[in-house]
Parts: structure tokens; sequence; C-alpha cells
């Protein structure tokens, strides 16, 4: 099943604003849009925004979320070293029935 | 405090079997799309089943139809997922989330499982 497309990486000075991009097709991303996950080293997957672009529970007003067409971003303002991790977003692809992610990307705050 | 804790984990030989287990606890599942998802040593994350709350729905990944099964037992407020012919590309955490308002908001810590002789 074809998953969706992140730049393997980002690098960004603390302090300044890291955009993550996600792109998928008409199926996936173009039809609901996609969800953000960070994961930090050795821990689970956190939920950080739905689908909706919503943030979920808990989550900075320093993250937001859009979408335009059939790709996907995760926008983080003021950069803290706790931003470092790995971002993965998701989607439900109608044709596949079937979830995909991304490759994820991992944030390098400098 | 609402959580999701895997078990079952473990070291079996290629072609072996094994199930997981999630546990709910400070939440009820039953209305809930429950998911399981793996990630690989070093890798991202893979979407590998999905069961409707009722079980009613099934859904996994090619690379395991035929070989993995999911399901549930509201009752237990527990998810399951048994694993057979197990292969390498098998060796993975696997990480049962649950789907309350239509995406992963809720992730247990995750389970591993190694697939070698």
């Amino acid at each position: 099943q074809a998953g969706l497309t992140q730049p393997p990486s980002v690098s960004k000075d603390l302090r300044q604003t890291a955009t993550l991009t996600c792109t998928g097709n008409g199926d996936n991303v173009g039809d609901q849009g996609a969800a953000w996950l960070q994961q930090h080293q050795g821990h689970p997957p956190k939920l950080l925004s739905y689908r909706n672009n919503n943030r979920a529970s808990g989550i900075s007003e320093r993250v937001s979320a859009s979408r335009s067409g059939d790709t996907a971003s995760l926008t983080i303002t003021g950069l803290q070293p706790e931003d470092e991790a790995d971002y993965y977003c998701s989607a439900w692809d109608s044709s596949l029935r079937a979830w995909v992610f991304g490759g994820g990307t991992k944030l390098t705050v400098l | 405090e609402e959580q999701l804790v895997e078990s079952g984990g473990g070291l079996v030989q290629p072609g072996g079997s094994l199930t997981l287990s999630c546990l709910a606890s400070g939440l009820t599942i039953s209305s809930y799309w429950m998911t399981w998802v793996r990630q690989a040593p070093g890798k991202g994350l893979e979407w590998v089943a999905l069961i409707k709350g009722d079980g009613s729905d099934k859904l996994y990944v090619d690379s395991v139809k035929g070989r993995f099964t999911i399901s549930r037992d509201n009752a237990k407020n527990s998810l399951y997922l048994q694993m057979s012919n197990l292969r390498a590309d098998d060796t993975a955490v696997y990480y049962c989330a649950a789907e309350r308002v239509g995406d992963f908001d809720l992730w247990g810590q995750g389970s591993m499982v190694t697939v070698s002789s």
C-alpha cells in the first residue's frame, strides 16, 4: 500500500519556525486531510492534530496544521529543544480502505 | 488516567505464532475503532489492522492478510492481534491505538516482537 511523502529531515534554529509537509493524493490527504503525530526516541507516538486540523488535547498553541489540495502541513513556531522529534502524518485512504502513514520527518532544533 | 497497555510480545522463531493483547483502563473501548500499528527497528510507522467497535468490520494491510487476525472482547475492554506464520520482517514494536475522534488519539506503550531463529 502506497504511503504519504514527507521530507526525511528538517533543521531549524531555536525559536524559529518549522513547516513540515506531507503529500498524498485525492484518495487520502486530498479527501479527508492528514493527522500529525510526534514521536520522541523510545516513546510511543502522540497525536498533535486531527485530520480536520484541530489540535489534540493539551497540545501547544505553537502547533498548527493546514491543508492545500493533496498536501498537508504542520507548522511549529518558536521552536524549543523539546520539539526535536520525529513527526509523522497519517491519513485514511478511501480507495485502499487502509490507513497510510508518511515515512516521517526528523526535526532537528539547532 | 486513560491508558492502553500491550502485552504478549517476545522472541519467536520464523513460522511461529504469537498473540498480542491490549488492555484498556480508564476508558471503555466498546464504541471505538481500534487499531494496531507497528514500527520496525529504526523505521517509520506502519498501520497493520483495525476493527470496528462491535467487531463487525476488520481491515488489514496487505502484507499480513491471511496471517494476522485482529479481534476484541469489549466485556474485557481488550483488543488482540493473533499473528501466525511470522517472518523476520514482522519484527517490530506493536502499538495498539484508539480512534476516539476519528484519528489515533490514544496509544499504548508498545510491545516488542522479534522474529528470529
